[in-house]
Order: C-alpha cells, then sequence, then structure tokens
C-alpha cells in the first residue's frame, strides 16, 4: 500500500515571498502520477501541478513548480511570487499509473498554508 | 461545461439513520470516486464506479455502498449512521482510460451526525 507524507501542518509566508512545502510517499511501483492539490475555504480540490514518475524534468505551472526527486521518493511543491489567494490547505496525492487503480489518489495529512502582508 | 457538482451540500442526520449523497461528473467523464475527509483530514478513498459497476474499494464497511446509473451519475448511500461518519465527502470524475490522472472534484457534501 501506498502511503503519502505531510510533515508541515502548518505553514505562513509574506507576500511576495516563496515558500517549499513538503511531501514524502512511499511505493513499491514505478509508474505513478504526483499531484499537489489545493482545498480553499470553499471545500473545491483544485489540481495545482501534476507529476508523472517516469518523467525526470520538475514540472512548473506558471508560480508553480516541483521538486521531484524519485530516488528518495520526495515531492516538494515551491509558490514562487506569493499570493493572498494562495491561502488555502494544500494536498500531496499519489496516485498509481496502472489502468486498473486509476483515479484512486492516496493523499497526505496537508498542509495550511497563511499567506500574510 | 458544467464541473463536478453534488447535492446536498450541507445536511445533518441522527445516528442509526440512513443518507444519500448524489453527483454530477463533469461532461465527458465516465468514471465517479468517492471519497471521506474528516475534518483536519487529507481525504479517504471510499469507491469507484465505472459502467455502472463497483470497480475498486477502500477501507470501508458494508455500510458505505453506491451506485452509477448509465448517464454516468452517481449515488453515493449509508446506512446505520455512526457520529464517525460527519465528514466531508468529496466527489471526484475523471475519464477511464485516460493518460492524465487528473480528477475534478466536486464542493462536497458536509455530513453532521448527531
Amino acid at each position: 500500500a501506498q502511503t503519502v507524507t505531510q510533515s508541515q501542518p502548518e505553514m505562513s509566508v509574506q507576500e511576495a515571498e516563496t515558500v517549499t512545502l513538503s511531501c514524502t510517499y512511499d511505493t513499491s511501483e514505478n509508474n505513478y502520477y504526483l499531484f499537489w492539490y489545493k482545498q480553499p475555504p470553499s471545500r473545491q480540490m483544485i489540481l495545482v501541478i501534476r507529476q508523472e514518475a517516469y518523467k525526470q524534468q520538475n514540472a512548473t505551472e506558471n508560480r508553480f513548480s516541483v521538486n521531484f526527486q524519485k530516488a528518495a521518493k520526495s515531492f516538494s511543491l515551491k509558490i514562487s511570487d506569493s499570493q493572498l489567494g494562495d491561502t488555502a490547505m494544500y494536498f500531496c496525492a499519489f496516485m498509481d499509473q496502472n489502468t486498473g487503480t486509476a483515479s484512486k489518489l492516496t493523499f497526505g495529512t496537508g498542509t495550511r498554508l497563511q499567506v500574510t502582508l | 461545461d458544467a464541473g463536478v457538482t453534488q447535492s446536498p451540500t450541507h445536511l445533518i442526520k441522527t445516528r442509526g439513520q440512513q443518507v444519500t449523497l448524489r453527483c454530477s461528473p463533469k461532461s465527458g467523464h465516465d468514471t465517479v470516486s468517492w471519497y471521506q475527509q474528516a475534518l483536519g483530514q487529507g481525504p479517504q478513498f471510499i469507491f469507484q464506479y465505472y459502467e455502472e459497476e463497483e470497480r475498486q474499494r477502500g477501507n470501508f464497511p458494508d455500510r458505505f455502498s453506491g451506485h452509477q446509473f448509465p448517464n454516468y451519475s452517481s449515488e453515493l448511500n449509508v446506512n446505520a449512521l455512526l457520529l464517525g461518519d460527519s465528514a466531508l465527502y468529496l466527489c471526484a470524475s475523471s475519464l477511464q482510460g485516460g493518460n492524465t490522472g487528473e480528477l475534478f472534484f466536486g464542493e462536497g457534501s458536509r455530513l453532521t451526525v448527531l
């Protein structure tokens, strides 16, 4: 079974600064996806960024980027130029890429990020 | 293009009662998954429906059951409610065989069991 660990329950960052959220995972699979989801107070989970395990290049989406270390099973999220709208819970999640297990996400416990003025 | 819609948004039940939650997937999606998110926790996978059949199941008792209809919409049923069933129930849709792995989530149904 896969596990996802987020060791930072809460973090705070000032507007326009950079923050990094940590995530580690454990799996015996070789082909999988990793995700960061954002959950604002509105409750809807919103995909921030996605990484395919076979790709060595780190994924980037505008101000969001990841540091994917497959051997270390580490998948951190860097948010640059933080904005007040980035305030939310952030969840790291794992999905086995085998078709038979598609759409089963294993989530971490989340990191609450507060962006301050 | 409507995203994933869930109903009701909030509901209150008492122990021992039964509840039905509903989900309509994003247009073009054929697979629906349900997750339970307890307060302060990450979502936990309940089960997945595809072609009107339960395809995968997480570590949840038989009190949790579901259904998928020909139009791909889905229901989650919970019988004999316990206090511990109080949670946000999230529905997520996807396209079976899609190669992105991305799930689209609804805003959830907040269930409170008294």
